[in-house]
Formats: structure tokens, sequence, C-alpha cells
């Protein structure tokens, strides 16, 4: 497969733990943020998003939380599980852009340990 | 799966030959978008659609055109490419923000490399 990033932080995490993927934001004024999952050779999959009048969101085994104060994003996966090896993406949108446009961060790629 | 299918997925030419990469949806979103990915810089939005024949230019439009006919396609073109457009095209959808933002939706990529 191929690598999306050369220079990627990594977290690993051996199976069953918990894992926590941080994102620092850039905008004050960003109003939604996106978590993506890319594996290797395939495009970027949408896992959870936020609007920013929210602090937490849960999904299943994922929860996002939104710390609006000092612009951080956190992605947490539950009962971390091989499948979930793969390089994670925040993403969020500015206001007054046109086109629902996103501003994408530079990604972490979870390893997950058998 | 978001039912958006890029084609071809893998493409191999020569500098100063044009490249047109194809994006299909199935749907019916509004806005479409074209993406660069590259070792180091993350996704790079290179143009955008926002209807049909309403297109615009993103960060890194320089040396690509776009054209959108219908609804489900979106074309992305190299008139004349350069080694420095090598790199994985993704296309991405979403639908109107009409009750909030709506996420991207992003095909499988073409792989794309200029020798």
């Amino acid at each position: 497969g191929e690598s999306v990033g050369l220079h990627l932080p990594t977290l690993s995490v051996q199976e069953g733990d918990n894992s926590i993927i941080n994102c620092a934001y850039s905008n004050s004024a960003s109003d939604y943020f996106i978590w993506y999952k890319q594996e290797s050779g395939k495009g970027p999959q949408f896992i959870i998003d936020i609007r920013s009048n929210m602090d937490k969101r849960q999904g299943q085994r994922v929860t996002v939380l939104l710390n609006k104060t000092v612009k951080h994003l956190s992605l947490q996966i539950a009962a971390t599980q091989p499948g979930d090896s793969a390089v994670y993406f925040c993403a969020e949108n500015r206001p007054n852009n046109a086109g629902n446009m996103l501003t994408f961060g530079g990604g972490t790629r979870l390893m997950v340990k058998p | 799966d978001a039912g958006i299918t890029q084609s071809p997925r893998h493409k191999v030419t020569e500098t100063g030959t044009p490249v047109t990469l194809r994006c299909h949806q199935t749907e019916n979103h509004r806005y479409m978008y074209w993406y660069r990915q590259d070792p180091g810089h993350g996704l790079r939005l290179i143009h955008y659609s926002y209807g049909v024949k309403d297109t615009d230019k993103g960060e890194v439009s320089d040396g690509y055109s776009v054209s959108r006919s219908k609804t489900e396609d979106f074309l992305l073109t190299l008139e004349s490419a350069t080694s420095s457009q090598t790199s994985v095209y993704f296309c991405a959808i979403s639908e109107s923000p009409r009750g909030g933002n709506q996420p991207q939706h992003f095909g499988d990529g073409t792989r794309l490399s200029i020798l």
C-alpha cells in the first residue's frame, strides 16, 4: 500500500486499549469539525463530526471532544482493534467561505499491536 | 460507501501530455471537490464545484482546470502534465449545508505518475 505521509506522528497502542488522537486547529471562528480515517490505498472515510455549539459527541466506539478555549479536538477510540490501524485526520470548516470547504490537518498514524 | 467512482485508478504518463481524471457520483450531491495528497502536505484543495457549470479555485489550482456539465460528473484536467503533478488525486462530494455543515465523502483516489 502507499504511504500518505512520510513524517506523520505515530501513536502505537496495544489491542484492547483506548486510543486518543489529538488535533490542534488554527481558526477560532471554525464552526464544524470532522474526523476521517484513511487506510492504505483508500480515500479518507468519515468517522464522526461535531459542531462548535457542542463539546462532546459519541459514536460507536468513538468519541470526539472539542475544546474551543484552546482550539483542540480529540478523537477517542475505545477498545482499539487491529482494524483501527490507519491514518486519522481532523478537518475544520471555516465560516465565510463558499462551497462547504474544509481545511485538513496533517494526520496521525495509529498502529495497533496485537 | 458514498457512491463515488474515480477513473482511472492508476495512470502513468509523460511530461507535457494532457490528462483528464473523472469523478462520478450517484448521490446527487451539489458540491464536488478535487484534492491532491502528497507526503508532508496532507490534502490540498485544487478546485471545487457548487453546481453544474459553477466552479471555483482552491489552494493549489495552478496547472489544473475543471468542468462540470452534469451533476454527477466532475472532471479534472492537467493541460500539460509536469512531474510536480505526480500525486494521488481524490474526489469528494457533499450535500448543501441547508441545516448546517455537511461532511465531505471521498472516493478511493487516482494515483497519477508523470515521468
